[in-house]
């Protein structure tokens, strides 16, 4: 099984700034997922970001509000631009293992909280 | 499009006892997968059971076992003996067998009483 971490854990930020999530797989992977789970409601899929090319955003998400990177198979960013106070949530990195039914393994979330 | 409801926000058991919690799920596809999955407050999400839609036999993990009803689309998962531990959201997730699409349940809250 993958093992996910994301950097930061938690963070506190300003009303119109932008935090960048990172987060890092020890294998490489071919899809990795960026979710949102808002308190006590269940996990809201952002997009999906494969390496080497666009991120593929759900319904309701915007690449100018939530740019993705994939640089490469074990690494992404997710950046929460322009922040208010609706999107104070936790983000969770996932990825997908294809050897193993194609469930996902989640990263531990960060925590955001904007002012 | 695929939908998967989780009708008992929550739910409690006492320690030692069995408590089932239910889902179902709406998909036109004949080939997926479904997930039990735990969140600890901790919030780290961990699997918990998987079950192949082509698979009639109910997949067993432990304490863990799911009664899979596929005609009529309900995935129940039943916790044996449970344990202080088991306290979590449990979400039910449905997936794709290419991987690119994975909707979850709205999650059950789990008490287990001493």
């Amino acid at each position: 099984s993958a093992v996910i971490s994301q950097k930061p854990s938690r963070d506190i930020c300003q009303r119109g700034t932008s935090l960048t999530i990172q987060c890092q797989v020890d294998s490489q992977v071919t899809m990795m997922f960026w979710y949102r789970q808002q308190p006590g409601q269940s996990l809201t899929l952002i997009a999906t970001a494969n390496q080497g090319s666009e991120a593929t955003y759900e319904s309701g998400f915007v690449i100018d509000k939530f740019p993705i990177s994939r640089p490469n198979l074990t690494f992404s960013t997710l950046t929460v631009s322009n922040m208010s106070p609706e999107d104070s949530s936790i983000y969770l990195c996932s990825v997908e293992d294809r050897g193993s039914y194609n469930e996902q393994f989640f990263g531990p979330g960060t925590r955001l909280t904007v002012l | 499009a695929q939908t998967v409801t989780q009708s008992q926000p929550e739910m409690s058991v006492q320690e030692a006892e069995t408590v089932t919690l239910s889902c179902t799920y709406d998909t036109s596809e004949s080939d997926y997968y479904l997930f039990w999955y735990k969140q600890p407050p901790s919030r780290q999400m961990i699997l918990v059971i998987r079950q192949e839609a082509y698979k009639q036999q109910n997949a067993t993990e432990n304490r863990f076992s799911v009664n899979f009803q596929k005609a009529a689309k309900s995935f129940s998962l039943k916790i044996s003996d449970s344990q202080l531990g088991d306290a979590a959201m449990y979400f039910c997730a449905w997936g794709t067998n290419t991987g690119n699409q994975f909707y979850f349940g709205t999650g059950t809250s789990l008490t287990v009483i001493p």
